[in-house]
């Protein structure tokens, strides 16, 4: 049972560059997540997705875009890497959606992202 | 916006101890979760509690709705619990799900 699975989970890049994250989930889970952690701000929320086809900002949005491909995928691309996208990446994933009372995130193992 | 408090930030105990971390936030939630995160930096799922009480094993979550406080206790401490704990905070919408705001996290070390 892989769980949520985020690829890469390491990346370097030269300001400037694109790339994409990848993030799947094999729980049939409705709601996915973007989440950046960096030292002494916590987690924080990028983008979310609460069903299939639909996608809504976060907190922190400024620099990202997102696509929910299908109900397993979650993609986050950054258009131009700036360094003060440095930070570890983390995809998540939940059943809660309208039918369902809150539920536990499932996270990914994360993606360390390096902007030079 | 929900502003999460986590005290305290750093916490050092010797195995055995009794451990309590606390979670204070700033405005009414649907559920608020318990996560722990190890070294190596994956982040599980302990806990989401929206009122009273749970325990698994040698941890116990409490909340307090009404003063908009919750606890995590460690029993008979290992030095195996060491990790970060994050406290985290949801609000249930009804249109689908709105993601988490996080405390900044314990960073909690058990000596042997």
């Amino acid at each position: 049972n892989a769980g949520v699975t985020q690829t890469p989970k390491f990346q370097v890049l030269k300001t400037g560059q694109s790339m994409t994250l990848q993030c799947a989930q094999d729980m049939n889970h409705n709601s996915m997540y973007w989440y950046r952690q960096d030292p002494g701000m916590g987690l924080r929320l990028i983008y979310y997705s609460a069903s299939e086809g639909t996608t809504d900002k976060g907190e922190v949005p400024n620099g990202y875009n997102v696509s929910r491909l299908n109900k397993r995928e979650f993609s986050l691309r950054l258009e131009s890497a700036a360094p003060s996208q440095t930070s570890v990446y983390f995809c998540a994933s939940s059943p809660m959606g309208r039918n369902y009372s809150n539920q536990p995130q499932h996270f990914g193992d994360g993606t360390r992202l390096s902007i030079l | 916006k929900n502003e999460v408090e986590q005290s305290p930030q750093n916490l050092t105990a010797q195995e055995g101890e009794f451990i309590t971390i606390n979670c204070s936030y700033s405005v009414g939630i649907s559920a608020l979760h318990w996560l722990q995160q190890h070294p190596g930096g994956g982040i599980v799922s302990l806990f989401m509690l929206s009122s009273g009480k749970k325990k698994h094993g040698r941890l116990i979550a409490t909340i307090n709705i009404q003063e908009k406080h919750s606890s995590l206790h460690i029993t008979a401490s290992h030095p195996r619990d060491s990790a970060v704990y994050i406290c985290a905070v949801e609000v249930y919408s009804g249109g689908g799900a709105d993601g988490l705001t996080f405390g900044k996290g314990t960073h909690l070390i058990i000596q042997p």
